[in-house]
């Protein structure tokens, strides 16, 4: 089946420092992406929508200059946290749409757990 | 009103016991479902998937949609403690947002 790698699994950073996160799609190709984020206890909120080749989507209240998405490729989607804050650590968990199993065919990375201190 | 409501739990049962989880949701228009697994510290995988109101079975899982009441169901038979992880209920919103419920997190005694 379909299989997306992200890396790393987790990360200890310092306040003010940027990190980024990385999301592939191993065995197929990816033209969307999504980026979600999950406090403990809690459930997966999508952060935002990743388009390879143009710009990401956000969701309301997610801010954009904070939370970098890059997708270049139809293998690739980065997340950089940029200045990051002790409130900014969190488990963040990527997913990739396979559009060959159709409208369930979304895939998730093994997450990345931050911790910024 | 969230879009999608799950009693976050915890649910612990014993080992063989049937088990059931539950979600209700807002919107009459979602026609996809689904639910998701997930161990500590791992991303969710898909379970199970339905589309519209019925049943579906996969082993000793089996996941029931009904539209009338919005109500979506899982269902664990002979639960093993393999089985304990959170379950995480989600409908497809539009043409690819996935909106998950807050999960449920369930143990199984041996």
């Amino acid at each position: 089946g379909a299989v997306v790698s992200q890396h790393p699994s987790w990360v200890i950073c310092k306040s003010g420092t940027s990190v980024k996160i990385e999301c592939r799609s191993l065995d197929f190709q990816a033209t969307t992406m999504f980026w979600y984020r999950q406090f403990p206890k809690q459930s997966l909120m999508l952060m935002a929508t990743s388009n390879e080749g143009s710009k990401a989507t956000y969701e309301q209240g997610v801010e954009k200059d904070k939370f970098l998405i890059n997708h270049a490729s139809l293998t690739l989607s980065t997340l950089t946290v940029t200045s990051a804050h002790p409130e900014d650590s969190s488990f963040y968990i990527c997913s990739a749409r396979d559009l060959r199993t159709g409208n369930y065919g979304y895939t998730f990375g093994s997450g990345t757990r931050l911790t910024v201190v | 009103q969230k879009e999608v409501e799950q009693d976050p739990g915890p649910l612990s049962v014993p080992e063989g016991a049937i088990v059931s989880l539950n979600c209700t949701y807002s919107n009459s228009a979602f026609q996809y479902f689904m639910w998701y697994r997930q161990y500590s510290r791992k991303g969710p995988e898909l379970l199970m998937y339905t589309y519209s109101s019925g049943n579906k079975e996969d082993g000793r899982f089996t996941a029931q949609v009904d539209k009338s009441s919005k109500y979506i169901s899982l269902f664990i038979r002979d639960s093993q403690p393999s089985d304990s992880a959170t379950y995480l209920c989600a409908v497809l919103q539009g043409a690819q947002k996935l909106v998950f419920g807050q999960g449920t997190r369930l143990t199984i005694n041996p």
